[in-house]
């Protein structure tokens, strides 16, 4: 009965390889997310979809390219992976028109480390 | 453009101790307020929100109360427990922005 979910939770990896990381949500969301989590515990949105349709991107390196193949589904993808990309990965959803409440459902988050 | 400032952390008490973790926000527009925790090893969970000035969101004996004439929407609970240890985030929304825009988090650690 997961309500986001992430696939993998830990990554770690070389420096230069391409990785992917799975979201899936099953609570029938229009909108999903894509937010980067530093070492400081700093949040940034990335990316933000809805129906499939990317609204957001919030000056992410093209390195960084998300896939929306339905809406319960956003995927990130990323190329050439460098140290700095190391964090934390949240996705989350949220059932927009939300009449500005705004409330979001997070994944567990996918630890990404690159050596 | 819209920020929000928590008060820095990490912040240690002791059980049963009374909790206040500031937050004060700019925004353009009505923003809609919330509060997230993050246990150890886990993501976010809303802990409590409020969309209009002078509402109170509240859960979990933790209180906020969203001031507009302060711009602020602290975080408070009358008596922590060990199991509330976690980072704490302040989070502000735009209608119709579709993206939340966080604080920098403040680690709240409660001993026995």
């Amino acid at each position: 009965d997961t309500a986001v979910s992430q696939t993998p939770k830990y990554l770690v990896t070389q420096m230069g390889n391409d990785k992917s990381i799975k979201c899936e949500q099953n609570l029938g969301h229009d909108t999903m997310y894509w937010y980067k989590q530093d070492s400081k515990k700093f949040l940034k949105i990335m990316f933000s979809y809805n129906n499939k349709e990317l609204i957001i991107n919030e000056t992410v390196p093209n390195r960084f390219s998300p896939k929306s193949p339905d809406k319960a589904h956003l995927n990130l993808h990323i190329n050439s992976l460098e140290l700095g990309d190391s964090a934390v990965y949240f996705c989350a959803s949220s059932q927009e028109p939300s009449g500005g409440n705004g409330e979001q459902f997070f994944g567990p988050g996918t630890r990404l480390t690159v050596l | 453009g819209n920020s929000v400032t928590q008060m820095e952390g990490p912040v240690t008490l002791s059980e049963e101790a009374f909790l206040t973790i500031n937050c004060t926000y700019t925004a353009t527009g009505y923003p809609s307020l919330f509060w997230y925790v993050q246990y150890p090893g886990e993501g976010l969970q809303l802990l409590l929100k409020a969309t209009k000035a002078d509402d109170k969101g509240s859960n979990k004996g933790f209180e906020a109360t969203y001031r507009k004439e302060t711009t602020s929407f602290h975080l408070e609970k009358g008596s922590v427990q060990v199991s509330d240890s976690a980072v704490y985030f302040c989070a502000l929304t735009i209608q119709g922005a579709q993206k939340l825009v966080f604080g920098q988090g403040t680690r709240l650690t409660i001993n026995p």
